[in-house]
């Protein structure tokens, strides 16, 4: 498969608990994204890496959360002391610069309960 | 501010019919969008996207359709069928400093098709 993948694909976790998920782009694209999903909602954006810099950062992602994207290729994103508030889908998607104006390319997110 | 939101949380339709689904948005100045298509456990998938120097677009049996005079954005799917059952979103390209790009997403549609 060639595609995004995101693991784990399910998380329950305890309230303080931290969590880490990790996100495999395509190969060769360069833009990594975060967004994170809640139930009946669209994605929110999270944040953006080209390559290994983290270029953009919403103001959803507090400083409990954290991403890296140490190689340029895999990114993780960390939630320290989770709160109920934090269960969502977390969503990886990619994509390449070009004509078609970056579109992004979804993985199949990861579910994050908070108990 | 941005915001992207779509007319209709549920649209019923039987299988071969026709369905329109349909989104609004609030910035006037943007200039890219693109309709998502969401099936239960998975993430975003594209369907077709439209920049604003067109008014439409057409794919595989779906059309978008642009109206920058109202904001208004469309998706066309023809002969539904049951595989097109899946919430659909559309999304609304903000450009960022950088040459890259984050989307801004709707609440989503959600199509039950019925045979």
């Amino acid at each position: 498969d060639t595609g995004v993948s995101q693991n784990p694909r399910h998380k329950i976790t305890k309230r303080g608990q931290n969590v880490t998920f990790r996100c495999d782009p395509i190969s060769e694209h360069n833009r990594l994204y975060w967004y994170r999903q809640t139930l009946g909602q669209g994605p929110e954006f999270l944040t953006y890496f080209q390559n290994e810099a983290q270029l953009e950062k919403s103001r959803l992602l507090s400083d409990r959360f954290s991403a890296e994207r140490p190689k340029g290729s895999f990114s993780t994103l960390e939630i320290q002391r989770t709160e109920q508030g934090d269960s969502a889908m977390y969503l990886c998607a990619s994509s390449v610069p070009g004509l078609d104006l970056g579109e992004q390319f979804f993985g199949p997110g990861t579910r994050l309960t908070v108990l | 501010g941005e915001s992207v939101g779509l007319h209709l949380p549920t649209l019923s339709v039987q299988e071969g019919d026709n369905s329109i689904i349909n989104c609004a948005y609030s910035n006037s100045a943007s200039d890219y969008f693109i309709w998502y298509k969401q099936e239960s456990g998975k993430g975003p998938q594209f369907i077709i996207d439209i920049r604003s120097n067109m008014d439409k677009r057409q794919g595989q049996r779906v059309t978008v359709l642009l109206n920058k005079t109202v904001k208004h954005l469309s998706l066309q799917i023809a002969a539904t069928q049951p595989g097109d059952s899946a919430v659909y979103f559309c999304a609304e390209n903000i450009g960022l400093s950088g040459g890259y790009n984050k989307l801004i997403f709707g609440a989503g549609t959600r199509l039950a098709v019925h045979p």
